[in-house]
């Protein structure tokens, strides 16, 4: 099936630091990914859509300088927090939008595996 | 208003006994997808089952069944014979429209606890 590989799995950083979230497409080309965001016991919440080649549209109310977000290539987009707070500390993951043809995967979609962000 | 709405923040079922985790959505689209997913403590999003809008039967994948009554507008999720790694979030999910660039939009989750 269709595999997002989202490194890395967890990480601690200073208040003040950047932090840089891959997702890559293994066996196949990502032209959509979208970007979530999930706090502590809630729901997945949109912050995001990249397309490969083009500016990433945001959701309102996210900071699009704060969240950059690059889609250079068909098989890499990554979320890179600036400057990053301790509000900031939350769960990313991300997700691949995949042609429904392909065979094993869930009806279009399918998932990175998460970064665990927390900001001290 | 709420896209995907799950009313029971927290749900808990004998072992081996089905449950029904509720789910209900609000869209003006005539071809939209329903989802439901797992998500344990790991984090990652386990997908479970799909229902088409244009689906004329309800989805089944093995322990799992979804109840689809388009005029209401539910898309309940049935887990029979529950099991003890059942227990984690599950959220139901929508994509509008046909299946293009859209995103996801979720619920906001129900906590099931499977008990021995």
């Amino acid at each position: 099936g269709a595999v997002v590989s989202q490194h890395p799995s967890w990480v601690i950083c200073k208040s003040g630091t950047s932090v840089k979230i891959e997702c890559r497409s293994l066996d196949f080309q990502a032209t959509t990914m979208f970007w979530y965001r999930q706090f502590p016991k809630q729901s997945l919440m949109l912050m995001a859509t990249s397309n490969e080649g083009s500016k990433a549209t945001y959701e309102q109310g996210v900071e699009k300088d704060k969240f950059l977000i690059n889609h250079a290539s068909l098989t890499l987009s990554t979320l890179t927090v600036t400057s990053a707070h301790p509000e900031d500390s939350s769960f990313y993951i991300c997700s691949a939008r995949v042609n429904p043809s392909r065979q094993a995967t869930p009806y279009g979609y399918t998932f990175g595996s998460g970064t665990r962000l927390t900001v001290v | 208003a709420q896209k995907i709405t799950q009313t029971q923040p927290g749900m808990f079922v004998q072992e081996k006994e089905a449950v029904t985790l509720d789910c209900t959505y609000d869209t003006s689209d005539p071809s939209y997808g329903l989802f439901w997913y797992k998500q344990p403590s790991s984090g990652e999003m386990i997908f479970l089952i799909y229902q088409g809008s244009y689906d004329q039967q309800n989805a089944t994948e093995g322990r799992y069944s979804l109840n689809f009554q388009k005029a209401r507008k539910s898309a309940n999720l049935v887990i029979s014979a529950s099991q003890l790694g059942d227990s984690a979030m599950y959220f139901c999910a929508m994509r509008e429209g046909l299946p293009g660039n859209t995103p996801l939009v979720f619920g906001k989750g129900t906590r099931l606890s499977v008990i021995a």
